[in-house]
Order: C-alpha cells, then structure tokens, then sequence
C-alpha cells in the first residue's frame, strides 16, 4: 500500500524557519517524482514545489520561490520542504504528493494519485 | 501562469441530481486536466485525470469531459458521500495551478 506521512510541522514565528519531512513507502519513492501542495485555512489548494525523480529538475510557485527549497534522499524514501523567511500567510497544511503519469498517443498526463494526510504549519508570534 | 476559473463556487443539490461543475483554463491545456475530491479534514483524492479517465476505484457516476480551456465534471446521480468539495488542477505547465474548488452541499 502506497503511504505517504508528512511531518515537521508546527509553530513558528514569521521570520523563521521549519524543515518538513514526507515519508514514503510501499512504492519505489526514487522513479517517482514529487510535489508538494498548501492549503491555508478554509481556502483552496495551491501547488508549491515539485522535484524530479534525481532532483535535477526542479520548480517552484512564485510565492515561495527564494524562501523555500524542496530536496528529496532516495536512499531514505524522503521528500523535505525547507522553508525560511516564514510569514503569516505560509499558516497552512501541507500536503507531499506523488506525481504520476499516463501515456496516451505518445503524451504524457500528470496527475497526484496519493496524498500525505498533511502536516500544520503555523506562522504567527 | 495559467489561471483556472471553476464555476459554481457552490452548489446544493439532493441526493440522485445530477450535478455538473465547469473548470476554465485562461489558456488551452489540450487535455491536461486532472479534478480531485476534498473532504473536510482530508488530503484530495484524485477522481479523474487527462480530462476524462477515471481514476481506479473511483465510482461510474463521476465523468469527466472537455478539452482546450473548457472543462466539466459531472455527478450523474449525487450519493450522500458526495458531499465534498472539487477541485480541478491544470497539469500543462509549470507553475501547476487549481482551481478555486467547488463545493457541493446537502439541499
């Protein structure tokens, strides 16, 4: 069974600083690549990050580009998000998410089939 | 970017209607779409992908259609664990992005 479990998260003050982890199992994490989504409280899902299976590709949402850095240790099945410079509206869960794709005529499709329950992290003083 | 306007922003429909919710891209996606179920407290649950596949284990009553900007997701007879909220998400280009979400509630 595909399992992911994200954690690390917690308060903090804006200004500061949190590693969040995902932990991946029952699937070969290192031929995946991976994302991680936010929700801040009663509002929609916003995409963050995503890393490719050797971490040689890697992108990121404007709001967090500069302050958040994702990596990924395949020997350790884990995914990280490091988040600096935290602000107010960074209060939020945080989802890791495995990307998958099908093919079709040629195309690749991307798509999230499994989620982490997700982890709150809160920013305030 | 590209920005996804999903429509209604609610809805509130009886068990068996059939409910139709619209996704709109500000840019053609060709068919990378992909719409998720969110229950409160809980992570999305992918529903369908490429705009009309149905994800395994998900239920025949959800289907999926449009290509280009237009897109729709449709509940041909609403069950009781239905009653969530959805979110489509485009998947052409990065940054990645969803839509507003939709959520479906009793009546």
């Amino acid at each position: 069974e595909v399992q992911l479990v994200e954690s690390g998260g917690g308060l903090v003050q804006p200004g500061g600083s949190l590693r969040l982890s995902c932990a991946a199992s029952g699937f070969t994490f290192r031929t995946y690549n991976m994302n991680w989504v936010r929700q801040a409280p009663g509002k929609g899902l916003e995409w963050l990050s995503y890393i490719g299976t050797s971490s040689s590709t890697i992108y990121y949402a404007h709001s967090v580009k500069g302050r958040f850095t994702v990596s990924r240790d395949n020997a350790k099945n884990s995914l990280y998000l490091h988040m600096n410079s935290l602000r107010d509206e960074d209060t939020a869960v945080y989802y890791c998410a495995r990307e998958s794709q099908a093919y079709y005529g040629g195309t690749g499709y991307l798509f999230f089939d499994n989620w982490g329950p997700g982890t709150l992290v809160t920013v305030s003083s | 970017d590209i920005q996804m306007t999903q429509s209604p922003s609610s809805v509130s429909a009886s068990v068996g209607d059939r409910v139709t919710i619209t996704c709109r891209a500000s840019q053609g996606l060709g068919s990378w779409l992909a719409w998720y179920q969110q229950k409160p407290g809980k992570a999305p649950k992918l529903l369908i992908y490429a705009a009309s596949t149905l994800q395994s284990g998900v239920p025949s009553r959800f289907s999926g259609s449009g290509s280009g900007t237009d897109f729709t997701l449709t509940i041909s007879s609403l069950q009781p664990e239905d009653f969530a909220t959805y979110y489509c998400q485009q998947a052409n280009n990065f940054p990645l992005t969803f839509g507003g979400g939709t959520k479906v509630e009793i009546k």
